[in-house]
């Protein structure tokens, strides 16, 4: 069965840090791949996804994502962050099973200080 | 449009209690999810749904029933509540075509005693 790592449980930042979070999976075979975005008290939000094409792919409020085949990851950045990101961000997959459910990693939970 | 909601929002049982939790979509997607989220594990799949009359089990579905009579409803049920089973629960609908974006609704936080 697939599954998917999130490697950074609690990330502390000050405003106007880079932010880089990381998220591996584990699958062979054809992925869809997505960032979700829960704000405190509020259900989760697309950030952005990744289906084919190229492997840069930009979301809302200044997210990006890239995914590298290779290396089985789909990391999530932002080149600035803003005391309003904080949130908890959930990578997700999903396989060519034909299930469509998505494999979620266990989330980090991204605080940032003004 | 409503999009997903959930009712209801909250809710506190004793063990040994039954409950069922609805969602409900308006966008006519075909395919419907119930998830749990407990801290530090994410979300995790119960049951979910391909269309209406359909239902199959997900990584969790121990002590959960689900069913789906109309399209756009999708019940949850707890015959007999369990302190394990204390989570925020999550709906979450997709369409059948396209790229597979689930939209979820608000949640309902569920406390078993």
């Amino acid at each position: 069965a697939q599954s998917v790592s999130q490697h950074n449980h609690h990330v502390i930042l000050s405003e106007a840090a880079s932010l880089e979070l990381g998220c591996n999976y584990s699958y062979g075979g054809t992925v869809n791949l997505f960032w979700y975005v829960q704000y405190p008290g509020q259900h989760l939000q697309l950030l952005l996804k990744y289906f084919s094409g190229d492997p840069l792919v930009k979301g809302i409020k200044g997210f990006e994502a890239e995914f590298i085949k290779s290396k089985f990851s789909f990391n999530l950045r932002k080149p600035s962050v803003q005391w309003s990101d904080t949130a908890e961000y959930f990578c997700a997959v999903r396989t060519d099973t034909g299930r469509r459910a998505l494999t979620f990693g266990s989330g980090t939970r991204l605080q940032v200080q003004p | 449009n409503a999009g997903v909601t959930q009712t209801p929002k909250f809710r506190v049982l004793k063990t040994g209690q039954s409950m069922t939790l609805l969602c409900a979509q308006d966008m006519n997607h075909e395919y419907m999810y119930w998830y749990r989220q407990d801290p530090g594990m994410g979300l995790r799949l119960i049951h979910y749904s391909v269309g209406e009359g359909t239902t199959a089990k997900g990584e969790v579905p121990d002590g959960y029933n689900v069913s789906r009579l109309k399209k756009q409803n999708f019940l949850l049920g707890l015959e007999s509540a369990a302190p394990s089973q204390t989570s925020v629960y999550f709906c979450a609908s997709s369409p059948l075509a396209g790229t597979n974006e689930q939209f979820f609704g608000p949640g309902t936080r569920l406390t078993v005693l």
